[in-house]
């Protein structure tokens, strides 16, 4: 039982570059969450899906695309990359019912 | 919308000391209420949660209350060890659609404990 894993764990990327984020849990939860944390705002919610085939903006969806490619899996894709999107970029789930979300180690992505 | 307020950090104490980080909310409704903990390098985990006023979460020695009137969760631990160093959220939950958890934190508060 691995949790929620992501990958990959650092990235440098130059402006105007895309890429995607993975996120992948294995305790069949419904809800996923991406965040992006940066100094001195806490974690903010760039999009969310409640249940496999929804996804929903949060926050700050601006610049980024999200897919929920089965209950498991939950991506997040910058398809022009800026140096304002520099962040750790965490992802989440939680179980039906449930409070607690469970989050990933983080993916550290710098936009040069 | 709703908002989470900390205080800011960075927090530093001596082992054995007593804890406190404040964390006051602005909500509509009466939202949930957490404190999340992030070990360096690792992701958010749980630490404690209340769901309703005058509730009283604790954990690993730390408490926090509800307090409705004051729209407060401050955070407190009696005596820390050098191993509570690391960042404390703060957050609420907000509904989202198909009843999903929204979680809106605080900016973090960075502790460290000297030995």
């Amino acid at each position: 039982n691995a949790g929620v894993t992501q990958t990959p764990k650092f990235q440098v990327l130059k402006t105007g570059q895309s890429m995607t984020l993975q996120c992948a849990q294995d305790m069949n939860h419904n809800s996923m969450y991406w965040y992006r944390q940066d100094p001195g705002m806490g974690l903010r919610l760039i999009y969310y899906s409640a249940s496999e085939g929804t996804t929903d903006k949060g926050e700050v969806p601006n610049g980024y695309n999200v897919s929920r490619l089965n209950k498991r899996e939950f991506s997040l894709r910058l398809e022009s990359a800026a140096p304002s999107q520099t962040s750790v970029y965490f992802c989440a789930s939680r179980a039906p019912a449930s409070y607690e979300q469970y989050f990933g180690p983080g993916t550290r992505l710098t936009v040069t | 919308g709703d908002s989470v307020t900390q205080m800011e950090g960075p927090v530093t104490l001596s082992e054995e000391a007593f804890l406190t980080i404040n964390c006051t909310y602005t909500a509509t409704g009466y939202p949930s209420l957490f404190w999340y903990v992030q070990y360096p390098g690792e992701g958010l985990q749980l630490l404690l949660k209340a769901t309703k006023a005058d509730d009283k979460g604790s954990n690993k020695g730390f408490e926090a209350t509800y307090r409705k009137e004051t729209t407060s969760f401050h955070l407190e631990k009696g005596s820390v060890q050098v191993s509570d160093s690391a960042v404390y959220f703060c957050a609420l939950s907000e509904r989202g659609v198909q009843g999903a958890q929204k979680l809106v934190f605080g900016q973090g508060t960075r502790l460290t404990i000297n030995p």
